[in-house]
């Protein structure tokens, strides 16, 4: 099966840079997605990880490490319109399938 | 717009009566899901499809059947609705892009009720 861990809960304010981390433990790994959730909408999508690294995508960056199952997400210059909730997710499975963590809920403060 | 939509976008219904969700697409993705979102579990898959007439079982697939019968359309059936059923319901779609992302598009949910 597939497990995912995250924090719950972020705090950060405007301008300031945030990372959040994400554990998983998983069998037919592709690689690790990221997505943003506001209250009372739909995920969408932030980045997605199949090697080892680094990938920047304006304010947001994502990294992995497969070795050490271990990925996260940074956003900096923080925005009061970044409070969402955040979530990591394993792709794999022949459908690519995503399994989810429970997301990380940030709030912005000015 | 990823051209993918859900109906009906809310539905209160009784406890035992069968109920079907609608995801549909205009998109021609190959993969289509269907997750379930309640607080504190993000979201879970219930059934995914992989083509026509292709689907299997996620991670929380019981009490839910699919079917997927033209390319645009996913089909969920609750056969017999149950209280611990009441959730938000996401249709999303994928299909492999350029760098190998496969990225999912989600629809904007559906939020049944079971009382």
């Amino acid at each position: 099966g597939q497990s995912l861990e995250q924090p719950s809960e972020v705090t950060a304010v405007e301008g300031a840079i945030v990372q959040i981390n994400c554990t998983y433990q998983t069998s037919g790994f592709y690689g690790l997605s990221w997505y943003q959730q506001h209250d009372g909408g739909a995920p969408t999508f932030l980045s997605y990880n199949a090697l080892d690294g680094l990938e920047e995508t304006g304010r947001f960056s994502s990294f992995l490490s497969r070795s050490d199952s271990y990925g996260y997400l940074l956003l900096q210059e923080l925005q009061m319109k970044d409070s969402a909730s955040y979530f990591c997710a394993v792709v794999s499975g022949s459908a690519r399938q995503l399994t989810f963590g429970s997301g990380t809920q940030l709030t912005v403060l000015p | 717009d990823a051209g993918i939509t859900q109906s009906p976008r809310h539905k209160v219904t009784e406890t035992g009566t069968p109920v079907t969700l609608r995801c549909h697409q205009t998109e021609n993705h190959r993969y289509m899901y269907w997750y379930r979102q309640d607080p504190g579990h993000g979201l879970r898959l219930i059934h995914y499809s992989y083509g026509v007439k292709d689907t299997d079982k996620g991670e929380v697939s019981d009490g839910y059947s699919v079917s997927r019968s033209k390319t645009e359309d996913f089909l969920l059936t609750l056969e017999s609705a149950t209280s611990s059923q009441t959730s938000v319901y996401f249709c999303a779609i994928s299909d492999e892009r350029v760098g190998g992302s496969y990225e999912q598009y989600f629809g904007p949910g559906t939020r049944l009720t079971v009382t």
